[in-house]
């Protein structure tokens, strides 16, 4: 059972607003990863993370940006919220065992720009 | 590179019908393959996987086996439930080590 856990889990917020969205885990996991899923259900990888101070941008271009400071924790930021980025975002980590790698999955975070 | 092809959605069965969702996959080396689930407002949940040719995942009553020959992955499940309303994501771990996605299935099962 993976403990990997997202806040908030709905947020509705103004154009031009700053936010995060919280990401974190207890398994002590190295890597790291954010999604962005629309409506039509695909995932789409938007930022990466290898381990401490460790930042990658995924297959998606994001006007977001990521910090990675702590094992557990991988923050995701919006300096200026657009409806554009109305959306869920999904955050989840990896296990590594040998070669095979197994990612978990938090909740989500389910945002609506005005 | 990598890419994971799942047939499209939505698909409705009835209570108790059977099961099938098709996954195939082009990957270089040797994948590990997963099913991931998704149920409305929430992350996706790990399902089953498998990480060998041959080898057959299974949990709460879906199964998928991987076949090298066919390069499939296939989800079945032998009666469904309501409950088992969800998206169904499968899912491949390359040779880089990166996570590549199918693009989703529906399921609607109707009492």
């Amino acid at each position: 059972e993976a403990d990997i856990y997202q806040t908030p889990r709905y947020l509705v917020i103004g154009t031009g607003k700053k936010i995060t969205l919280e990401c974190s885990q207890t398994m002590g996991h190295d890597k790291m990863y954010w999604y962005q899923q629309d409506p039509g259900m695909e995932l789409h990888l938007i930022h990466y993370s290898y381990g401490v101070n460790s930042t990658e941008k995924g297959d998606l271009s994001s006007e977001s940006t990521v910090s990675r400071i702590r094992t557990e924790h991988f923050p995701l930021t919006l300096e200026s919220a657009r409806p554009s980025h109305t959306s869920q975002y999904l955050c989840a980590s990896s296990e590594l065992v040998g070669a095979q790698e197994t990612q978990y999955f938090g909740p989500g975070t389910r945002l609506l720009v005005l | 590179g990598d890419s994971v092809t799942q047939m499209e959605g939505p698909v409705t069965l009835s209570e108790e019908a059977f099961l099938t969702i098709n996954c195939t996959y082009t990957a270089t080396g040797y994948p590990s393959l997963f099913w991931y689930v998704q149920y409305p407002g929430e992350g996706l949940q790990l399902l089953l996987k498998a990480t060998k040719a041959d080898d057959k995942g299974s949990n709460k009553g879906f199964e998928a086996t991987y076949r090298k020959e066919t390069t499939s992955f296939h989800l079945e499940k032998g009666s469904v439930q309501v409950s088992d309303s969800a998206v169904y994501f499968c899912a491949l771990t390359g040779g880089y080590q990166k996570v590549t996605f199918g693009i989703g299935t529906k399921l609607q099962v109707i009492p």
